[in-house]
């Protein structure tokens, strides 16, 4: 069974730092993997995707994550972070059913 | 395009009153699907369909039914709600499954007296 872990339900950083939101998965082929955010009062939107291919995907909003195997892993990462950014970032895996698998969810709080 | 929208907003309830909650699409999508998401819970799948008069159960179906008559519909009720119903409810669809981007309604809050 596909699952995904998010170890971060809070994440706090200060505009301008730099940020890193962890995720690891459990698959047992080739994932298809995606980053969602949701902000406050609103429906998820997509950020990024991965299929396959470059293992550095660039999303929408100045987001990158990186795919590695090898970890597990596909980490969400922005190099400088706007107080526009402060909302739940969700982990998802598909690809095993018609269900895709979502992480319980990282907040993030941005201080000024 | 407006993409995936819900109805209504907001809703408060009695215990034991019904209702149902309305899902369209527009972008002609064989899957959709219905979460519910609670503070800590993230999102949890209660029923879902991969075409038009076909459901499936989730997660946490108790309490729930759906039904897809049209391919653009997906209907969510409870017949007799209960004050554990009070959450958010999702709506989502996409194209491909799994393996495929979900798009995403603005949600339905709903509360259960």
């Amino acid at each position: 069974a596909q699952s995904v872990t998010q170890p971060d339900i809070h994440i706090t950083v200060s505009e301008g730092a730099s940020l890193e939101l962890r995720c690891n998965y459990s698959y047992g082929a080739t994932p298809y993997l995606f980053w969602y955010v949701q902000s406050p009062g609103q429906g998820l939107q997509l950020l990024l995707k991965y299929f396959s291919g470059d293992t550095l995907v660039q999303g929408i909003k100045g987001f990158e994550a990186e795919f590695k195997r090898s970890q597990s892993s596909f980490n969400l990462r922005k190099p400088s972070v706007h107080w526009s950014d402060a909302a739940e970032y969700f982990c998802a895996v598909g690809g095993g059913s018609y269900i895709p698998t979502f992480g319980r969810g990282t907040s993030l709080i941005v201080h000024p | 395009n407006a993409g995936v929208t819900q109805t209504p907003k907001f809703r408060v309830l009695k215990t034991g009153q019904s209702m149902t909650l309305l899902c369209a699409q527009d972008m002609n999508h064989e899957y959709m699907y219905w979460y519910r998401q609670d503070p800590g819970m993230g999102l949890r799948l209660i029923h879902y369909s991969v075409g038009e008069g076909t459901t499936a159960k989730g997660e946490v179906p108790d309490g729930y039914n759906v039904s897809r008559l049209k391919k653009q519909n997906f209907l969510l009720g409870l017949e007799s709600a209960a004050p554990s119903q009070t959450s958010v409810y999702f709506c989502a669809s996409n194209a491909l499954a799994s393996t495929d981007t979900q798009y995403f309604g603005p949600g339905t809050r709903l509360t259960v007296l």
